[in-house]
């Protein structure tokens, strides 16, 4: 089956620090790989993606992910923490069959950061 | 431009009742995609659109919910005699053709409470 795992309900960090936000995936073949962002009250705002190519993909916000497929992950991370990165953060897969319509999302990571 | 504009943004309704939810997607994207997202969980595919016809609703929970596209824009998810279970956000999202790489942009949600 597909699936996406985040392993962690919430994850705190001071301000400044770097931040990782963990995923895992459980797909056959060479999945896409997605990182959303949710603010309260706001709809899912699209951070990245890992289509092919270089492992590590940078996206909106400062943000980063590195793909490593021998241990199935795509983890999210920051060099520099900022107070306005807190919001609920979402890993997602779509298997890459071209029939493969949907997107498996996590159950979300709820990121805090701290002044 | 504008991005994928959803209405209600919030709906309460009684339980047995009818409600319909709107879906506006970005101007020229053919794909359009149904997710529903309950507390604390991930959003879960609902039904994908390519143009006008469903090219897979196998997430569809039971044949109360049903959705439409009549002229390959807007979008209704219609949910029939309403169950508080129902009560989740709605959200909805487009893509340029629909094609696994591509990247769905997601709408603010709409709100649904059953009482």
């Amino acid at each position: 089956a597909q699936s996406v795992a985040q392993p962690e309900d919430q994850v705190n960090v001071a301000e400044g620090n770097p931040l990782t936000v963990k995923c895992t995936y459980s797909v056959s073949g060479n999945p896409y790989l997605f990182w959303y962002v949710q603010y309260p009250n706001r709809g899912l705002q699209f951070l990245l993606k890992y289509i092919t190519g270089d492992n590590l993909v940078k996206g909106s916000y400062g943000f980063e992910a590195e793909f490593n497929k021998s241990q199935t992950s795509f983890h999210l991370k920051k060099p520099s923490a900022l107070v306005s990165d807190s919001a609920l953060y979402f890993c997602a897969v779509r298997p890459p069959y071209s029939s493969a319509s949907k997107i498996i999302f996590g159950s979300g990571t709820r990121l805090s950061i701290r002044p | 431009g504008a991005g994928v504009s959803q209405t209600p943004s919030n709906k309460v309704t009684e339980k047995g009742k009818y409600v319909e939810l709107r879906c506006d997607p970005i101007s020229g994207h053919t794909a359009l995609y149904w997710y529903r997202q309950s507390l604390g969980q991930g959003p879960e595919f609902l039904i994908y659109f390519q143009g006008t016809g469903a090219a897979d609703d196998s997430g569809l929970p039971n044949d109360r919910f049903f959705a439409v596209r009549p002229e390959g824009s807007v979008s209704t998810l219609k949910i029939q005699r309403t169950e508080r279970g129902d009560s989740a956000v709605y959200l909805c999202a487009s893509s340029l053709v629909g094609g696994p790489q591509e990247t769905q942009y997601f709408g603010p949600g709409t709100r649904l409470l059953v009482l």
